[in-house]
């Protein structure tokens, strides 16, 4: 059980580039999300998915693509990497509604856009 | 719109000591509110989790507690430890928001000396 993994650890794109951030979980859990997190500013959603083939828009999802083809994967594309991009970014993942609502994070991604 | 705010910023103590961590939040609305830890350069792990309808959750040395009509909960640490150093979050997920949309505040980073 390796819970919520996510490549690459760390990055460095030019700006204009595209990448996806990749986040992957084996705890069969239908919600995940994509945050960011800048200093000063706290951790931001960007994207979530509450079930395959279900993504949402947060609070910052500008410059951003998600898809959830799989319950197991949720992909973050950069369409075109802006150093405004520049963040550490945190996939979680959560069981179902009910008492057990905990979120599991990964252990990051850093993205540094020259 | 839910603001979460954490006081203090950064707090230092000696090793043994018991501290109250606080957060609050402008929405009483919310539907449960987690505490997490981050280590330097790592992703957030959960500590506890509180729903709206309970007033306080245990987990070892910790406790937090939970006042929604006031907008406040306290992450209590007892005898801590220079282990206990982090930044310590806390996090709202509000009523009509899905598990995937949780708030948080900046943090308070906990520097335990021994």
């Amino acid at each position: 059980n390796a819970g919520v993994t996510q490549t690459p650890k760390f990055q460095v794109l030019k700006t204009g580039q595209s990448m996806t951030l990749q986040c992957a979980q084996d705890m069969n859990h239908e919600y995940m999300s994509w945050y960011r997190q800048d200093p000063g500013m706290g951790l931001r959603l960007i994207h979530y998915s509450v079930g395959a083939g279900i993504t949402d828009q947060g609070e910052v999802p500008n410059g951003y693509n998600v898809s959830r083809s799989t319950t197991e994967d949720f992909p973050l594309r950069l369409l075109s990497a802006a150093p405004s991009q520049t963040s550490v970014y945190f996939c979680a993942s959560a069981d179902r509604p009910g008492a057990q609502e905990t979120q599991y994070f990964g252990p990051g991604t850093r993205l540094l856009v020259l | 719109k839910q603001e979460v705010t954490q006081i203090p910023a950064a707090l230092s103590v000696p090793e043994g000591e018991n501290l109250v961590l606080n957060c609050s939040f402008t929405d009483s609305a919310i539907y449960n509110l987690q505490w997490f830890r981050q280590d330097p350069g790592k992703g957030l792990t959960s500590l506890l989790l509180i729903q709206s309808s309970q007033r306080e959750q245990t987990s070892g040395r910790l406790n937090a507690s939970l006042d929604k009509s006031s907008g406040r909960s306290t992450l209590y640490i007892a005898a801590s430890q220079p282990g206990d150093s982090a930044t310590y979050l806390c996090a709202v997920r509000n009523y009509g928001g899905s598990q995937g949309n949780l708030i948080f505040g900046k943090g308070t980073k906990l520097s335990v000396k021994p």
